[in-house]
């Protein structure tokens, strides 16, 4: 069954210092990977996604992530982080088309806070 | 605009009163899903709907009902609630499933005393 692991809670960075937020799925097929963002009493907003194409896959707000197979991580980076990119990050990754469930699996999530 | 619209936002209700949380897209997407977070848990998937009379369950689905009658609503029913069923509820939606990622609605925080 595929499954995904955020390796962090909790993430604290200063304000113009690189993100990193880490990302581990298991998957018996390649899938598809997803970044998502929460602000605070918002809704969940699509980052970015990885659906077989190139393995580096640019976002909105200057986010992007990589797509690595043999260590089965799909790390969400950003070079410099903003006061407004603190907010909760979900990866999540698709279910394999042929189980029958047809869901998305998303990670317990990564909170950020940027530190002025 | 592309969206995904849920009503009410806010909703605190009595136990055993029956409820609806309404969820419309105008966007055609044939899949939707219904998701509730908890704190320490993430998003667990409650109900989803590939497309039109098409629905199945999804983790958590005791105490809820769904209904796909038409393809821009998907609404979730409360029978009977209990204050387990306090949570943020999301609805989303997909043109299909697995590739293109879902668009979101804002939520609807229910408190159920």
């Amino acid at each position: 069954a595929q499954s995904v692991t955020q390796l962090d809670s909790h993430v604290s960075v200063s304000e113009g210092t690189p993100v990193l937020l880490r990302c581990n799925y298991s998957s018996s097929y390649s899938p598809s990977l997803f970044w998502y963002v929460q602000h605070p009493n918002k809704g969940l907003q699509l980052l970015l996604k990885y659906t077989s194409a190139a393995t580096l896959v640019k976002g909105i707000n200057g986010f992007e992530a990589e797509f690595k197979k043999s260590e089965t991580s799909f790390h969400l980076t950003k070079p410099s982080a903003h006061m407004s990119d603190a907010a909760e990050y979900f990866c999540v990754v698709s279910d394999n088309p042929t189980s029958g469930t047809y869901k998305y699996i998303f990670g317990t999530g990564t909170r950020l806070k940027v530190l002025a | 605009e592309a969206q995904v619209t849920q009503n009410p936002r806010y909703l605190i209700t009595v136990t055993g009163k029956k409820l609806t949380v309404t969820c419309s897209q105008n966007m055609n997407h044939e899949y939707m899903s219904w998701y509730r977070q908890d704190p320490g848990l993430g998003l667990r998937q409650i109900y989803y709907s590939m497309n039109v009379e098409v629905t199945d369950k999804g983790d958590v689905p005791e105490g809820y009902k769904v209904s796909r009658k038409e393809k821009r609503n998907f609404p979730l029913i409360l029978e009977s609630p209990s204050p387990n069923q306090t949570s943020l509820y999301f609805c989303a939606s997909s043109p299909t499933i697995l590739n293109y990622g879902y668009t979101f609605g804002s939520g609807t925080r229910l408190t159920v005393v």
